[in-house]
């Protein structure tokens, strides 16, 4: 296994414009997370999902985003009519377990929002 | 809210100085995981500490949770060029709703 695998690395979009990431963890971890990280401060949590179950999302997930793990695979996070605030580093982690022992984190992908 | 305080937020050294940076909060925490992030990657763990006074080593970094489970340090002795890059601290708690609140972190910079 190769670890957190997180697509693409890099996104510029127009503002208005819908975007979609995907992650995929390490197959045998049950957990998946999203974070989002600006610059300067540390990952601040978005939400995460137990196997195909979305567990919690925070408030700072507004309307325009939705996040989906079907079958308990992989994930995706999608993000309509992006703003200019929305550019930061989106970063996807996976656990085995409740995840109290350690995430396992992808690469992330850099989003900026023109 | 359960809030992380990191510092310092930046430190700056030279090659083989010993240095220590804390991480401290007012709520308890089940465990705490610190991570070491470089540029334009994700976060990689380090060490996970889950005891109240519980103190881990990893080659030259020394780990402590507080008795309270409340704060935590990282202690770097003879710090290396490799050393350098943005130290995070995250608290768990939650029970089955277990997940981590991150600080904001150390940035530390090992100069040559």
């Amino acid at each position: 296994d190769t670890g957190v695998s997180q697509d693409p690395r890099h996104k510029i979009t127009k503002r208005g414009q819908n975007v979609t990431f995907r992650c995929d963890p390490i197959s045998e971890h049950n957990r998946l997370y999203w974070y989002r990280q600006t610059l300067g401060q540390g990952p601040e949590f978005l939400t995460y999902f137990q196997n195909e179950a979305q567990l919690e999302k925070s408030r700072l997930l507004s309307d325009r985003f939705s996040a989906e793990r079907p079958k308990g695979s992989f994930s995706t996070l999608e993000i309509q009519r992006t703003e200019q605030g929305d550019s930061a580093m989106y970063l996807c982690a996976s656990s085995l377990g409740d995840g109290s022992y350690g995430y396992t984190f992808g690469s992330g992908t850099r989003l900026t929002v023109v | 809210t359960q809030l992380l305080e990191q510092s310092p937020q930046f430190l700056s050294i030279q090659e083989g100085e010993n240095l220590t940076v804390y991480c401290n909060s007012s709520s308890v925490f089940s465990s705490l995981q610190w991570y070491r992030q470089e540029p334009g990657e994700g976060p990689v763990l380090l060490v996970t500490v889950v005891t109240g006074g519980e103190v881990k080593k990893l080659k030259r970094l020394t780990f402590q949770f507080g008795d309270a489970r409340k704060d935590s340090s990282l202690h770097i002795t003879a710090a290396q060029p490799g050393d350098t890059g943005l130290y995070l601290c995250a608290g768990g708690s939650g029970g089955s709703n277990y997940k981590l609140t991150f600080g904001k972190g150390t940035l530390l910079t090992v100069n040559p």
